[in-house]
């Protein structure tokens, strides 16, 4: 399977945990993002990168959030001192360039309880 | 910011009969992209449209870049119960927005076999 791929699927915290949840792109695409997703919504953006650098991040991404691409491959998206508003599914998404589409991978369902 | 309505919110349809639902927004994109979600799954691609006017097909389903860059269309024709999902639509601006999507809040379609 070449697709995007997501570690854990899914996962149940206690509030004030933190989690780490991983992202492996489609080999060689070199744009990896991040988006989060309520019930009954479509999915928002909050972070993305290009290689190892990350170039945006939402207002969604709050100081407790943070996102790494250390080698250009694989991220990661930490949350610290969870809370029951974190709640919702972590979707990473990758594409060649800034000019093509984005395609997902399955999420990571978090459960603050 | 940007904002997409998508509508219509749900459709409850039978089998074979053709689908349609659309999107707006405020401002404009230069690509659309159709995604469908079934439950507990990332979104996976539909149909991606790049270009104003640019009417695109895949299977069954036709989807159509509105000239005034502001509105997309998805058609699906002689559903199928395999069809039932969460469609979303999202746009694209490079120029302000950089590569993050803006998303609808999505179609529920229910086909009765």
């Amino acid at each position: 399977d070449t697709g995007v791929s997501q570690n854990p699927r899914h996962k149940i915290t206690k509030r004030g945990q933190n989690v780490t949840f991983r992202c492996d792109p489609i080999s060689e695409h070199n744009r990896l993002y991040w988006y989060r997703q309520t019930l009954g919504q479509g999915p928002e953006f909050l972070t993305y990168f290009q290689n190892e650098a990350q170039l945006e991040k939402s207002r969604l991404l709050s100081d407790r959030f943070s996102a790494e691409r250390p080698k250009g491959s694989f991220s990661t998206l930490e949350i610290q001192r969870t809370e029951q508003g974190d709640s919702a599914m972590y979707l990473c998404a990758s594409s060649e360039s800034a000019y093509n589409e984005q395609f997902f991978g399955p999420g990571t369902r978090l459960t603050v309880l | 910011g940007q904002q997409l309505n998508q509508s219509p919110q749900s459709m409850f349809i039978q089998e074979g009969e053709d689908v349609s639902m659309n999107c707006t927004s405020s401002s404009i994109f230069n690509t659309w992209l159709w995604y469908k979600q079934d439950p507990g799954e990332g979104p996976v691609l539909l149909i991606a449209l790049y270009k104003a006017g640019e009417l695109t097909s895949n299977g069954r389903l036709t989807a159509q870049f509105g000239i005034t860059r502001k509105d997309s269309f998805l058609n699906i024709s002689a559903s199928i119960p395999s069809d039932v999902g969460i469609y979303f639509c999202a746009g694209q601006l490079l120029e302000t927005s950089g590569s993050r999507l803006t998303f609808g809040e999505g179609t529920q379609l229910t086909v009765n076999p």
